[in-house]
């Protein structure tokens, strides 16, 4: 079945530094990639996502770039804000939707 | 609010015991899954169903059975509970057309198992 890996497992940045997550994926079915945020003690939300016949999206301050040949997948943070600040998924599924498997999760420090 | 809704939000139980979480999918998704998150833990997938029938299974005890039913509102039963058993447990939904694949999560059920 399908392994996603994470990381770093915990990333601390200075405010208005930028930060990259890293994840990679085993299966090469898997066509959606998205990105969730999870604040302590709330839901994940959903930030951003990328299909596979996308390289790279875009908003605002979050970007999210896709290297189907590795295998891998990032998320970008630009000019990082303490409300960054939170635990970070990445996730990996077939068939649009199917069979959903998360990495680890990255926790993310915007230190003042 | 993502239009998932999970109930109870809060749960505390004694070892040994059943409990039953409830969840109701987003209007129009088909799909429901759960996941367990222990404290300061990752998103384990648990089960996912489509339309009434098991779909995909993952990490999930034979103590645990979840069903969903011909509303799409699903269940998650957890018995003879053990400590380790607390935990958020939360459920999500995706939808079968529009923007696929997107999976949204409720506000999660906290159980503490005492």
């Amino acid at each position: 079945g399908e392994n996603v890996e994470q990381h770093p497992s915990t990333l601390s940045v200075q405010e208005g530094d930028s930060a990259v997550i890293k994840c990679t994926y085993s299966d090469s079915a898997s066509n959606y990639f998205p990105w969730y945020k999870q604040e302590l003690g709330k839901r994940p939300q959903l930030i951003i996502d990328i299909r596979s016949n996308v390289g790279e999206k875009k908003d605002q301050r979050i970007a999210v770039t896709l290297n189907k040949t590795a295998k891998h997948f990032s998320l970008h943070i630009t000019e990082t804000q303490p409300e960054d600040s939170a635990v970070y998924f990445c996730a990996a599924s077939i068939n649009y939707g199917q069979n959903f498997v998360f990495g680890p999760g990255t926790r993310l420090s915007v230190l003042p | 609010d993502s239009g998932v809704t999970q109930t109870p939000k809060h749960l505390i139980t004694a070892t040994g015991q059943r409990v039953t979480l409830r969840c109701s999918p987003r209007s129009g998704d088909l799909s429901v899954y759960w996941y367990q998150q222990s404290l300061d833990q990752g998103l384990q997938f648990l089960i996912q169903y489509y339309n009434g029938e098991e779909r995909a299974k993952g990490n999930i005890l034979e103590r645990f059975s979840a069903q969903q039913f011909p509303d799409l509102h699903s269940e998650l039963n957890l018995s003879s509970l053990e400590l380790g058993d607390s935990a958020l447990y939360f459920c999500a939904s995706s939808a079968s057309q529009g923007r696929l694949g997107t999976i949204y999560f409720g506000e999660g059920s906290w159980l503490t198992v005492v």
